[in-house]
């Protein structure tokens, strides 16, 4: 069963940063995009940006430029989000989802993470 | 940017009835080449994460119901439900892939 596992909620503080981890499993992880999205409370979704775990090559919705960065480690098949400088803004919940190079068609349950003092 | 607007932003319906819900672009998403939509839809029940339904439009994705059928073309597009049962409460997403990636503001099902 594809799976993609994300790791469990974050309080954290403003000014601070944050890293939420998805494992995949059950498919090769390197043949896949990674796709990262933003749902803010109540609200839709937005595309955070995508890295290719084959090379390791990134791409950012213009939005989240500098406030998010995307890397991977192959060796345990693993995604990661890092967050910095973090404002109530950046309240939500953060899935990853694999790209089929079109739609999305596996997403992680999701990672709530929290800014406040 | 490809702008996405869906309506109604809610619907409640009794189980067994038919509902359709509209998404529409600012932009064609038919892509002349290869004449395919870059269309999909997503179902998000209450606590969950998407849950792709729909994608070129009108494909539907395995082991998805077939009381759920997409359609339409360039900017408009339909999902239908035709029979809803009680685990349709959801909400509901478009997104074009033809440009970047770009999500509606969802439908809110609501069963009576």
């Amino acid at each position: 069963e594809i799976q993609l596992q994300q790791s469990g909620p974050e309080l954290v503080k403003p000014g601070a940063s944050v890293k939420v981890s998805c494992k995949a499993s059950g498919y090769s992880f390197t043949d896949y995009n990674m796709y990262w999205v933003k749902q803010s409370h109540g609200k839709s979704l937005e595309w955070i940006g995508y890295i290719d775990p084959y090379n390791g090559g990134t791409s950012y919705n213009q939005k989240f430029k500098g406030k998010a960065t995307l890397t991977v480690d192959k060796s345990s098949s693993t995604a990661f989000m890092h967050l910095n400088s973090l404002t109530s803004e950046d309240s939500a919940v953060y899935y990853c989802a694999r790209d089929t190079k079109r739609y999305f068609d596996v997403w992680g349950a999701g990672t709530t993470v929290t800014v406040s003092s | 940017n490809i702008m996405m607007t869906q309506s109604p932003s809610s619907l409640a319906v009794s189980a067994g009835e038919k509902v359709t819900m509209s998404c529409k672009s600012s932009q064609s998403v038919l892509y002349s080449s290869n004449q395919k939509n870059y269309l999909a839809w997503y179902q998000q029940k209450p606590g969950q994460s998407p849950k792709l339904l729909i994608y070129w439009a009108s494909t539907r994705e395995s082991g998805v119901p077939d009381r759920f059928t997409g359609s339409g073309s360039g900017t408009d597009f339909t999902l239908t439900i035709s029979s809803v049962q009680a685990e349709d409460l959801a909400v509901y997403y478009c997104h074009q892939y033809l440009s970047s990636h770009t999500f509606g503001g969802g439908t809110k099902l609501e069963i009576k």
